[in-house]
């Protein structure tokens, strides 16, 4: 069974600071990866998508990457800005196993950028 | 740009009763599913549907149905209203990629339930 987690479970830094977050996951039989933001009491949206065939996908101040082998995507966020507080999640598209075509949600990390 | 749209946003059931929440999307996507998150859990999938006519069921099913009759609507059944269902639940939608997989998830607003 797919297990997915995110480290670290919370994080505040400073704005202007560059910042990671990582998401490891158990089965590498996947379709693709993608992240998302979570604001309180909203749905999430999506911020990035890496085929399995992909190594990185890059958007503005956001670059996730991903390698398959090892289990592992980060994501890379540049100059942190305040209105990047919200909750990251990471969920894999998986393509094997009882998990066949579903997705598998990390639990997420919580993000505070304080000015 | 509706995009995918849950109703109610937030509703009380007392214990025993039943209710739908509905969710429709515009975007002409094949794939839909239906998420419960609680607190600290993480998201769950409780049923999905590949197309119309075709739904089967997620990680937490059971207390739920689900019905899938146009490829627009998704709604989710709650019979028999118990406290373990109360959650915030999410619908997404996603287009089939060319090799016939999932593409990218877009979700709903979400849906606030307490059963009391």
């Amino acid at each position: 069974k797919q297990e997915v987690t995110q480290i670290p479970a919370a994080l505040s830094v400073p704005e202007g600071e560059n910042l990671v977050l990582n998401c490891s996951f158990t089965d590498s039989a996947i379709y693709n990866l993608q992240w998302f933001r979570q604001d309180p009491g909203k749905g999430l949206t999506s911020l990035l998508l890496i085929q399995s065939s992909q190594r990185e996908q890059t958007s503005g101040r956001l670059n996730a990457s991903l390698d398959k082998s090892s289990g592992r995507s980060t994501l890379y966020i540049a100059a942190s800005q305040p209105g990047d507080s919200a909750t990251y999640l990471c969920a894999v598209l998986n393509a094997g196993g009882t998990s066949y075509g579903k997705l598998t949600f990390g639990q997420g990390t919580i993000l505070t950028v304080h000015p | 740009n509706a995009g995918v749209t849950q109703t109610p946003k937030f509703r009380i059931l007392k214990i025993g009763q039943s209710m739908t929440l509905q969710c429709t999307q515009d975007m002409n996507h094949n794939y839909m599913y239906w998420y419960r998150q609680d607190p600290g859990m993480g998201l769950k999938l409780i049923y999905y549907s590949v197309g119309a006519g075709i739904t089967d069921k997620g990680e937490v099913p059971n207390g739920y149905n689900v019905s899938r009759s146009t490829t627009e609507d998704f709604p989710l059944r709650l019979e028999l209203a118990a406290p373990s269902q109360t959650s915030v639940y999410f619908c997404a939608s996603s287009p089939k990629t060319s090799g016939g997989a999932p593409g990218e998830l877009f979700f709903g607003e979400g849906s606030r339930l307490t059963v009391l």
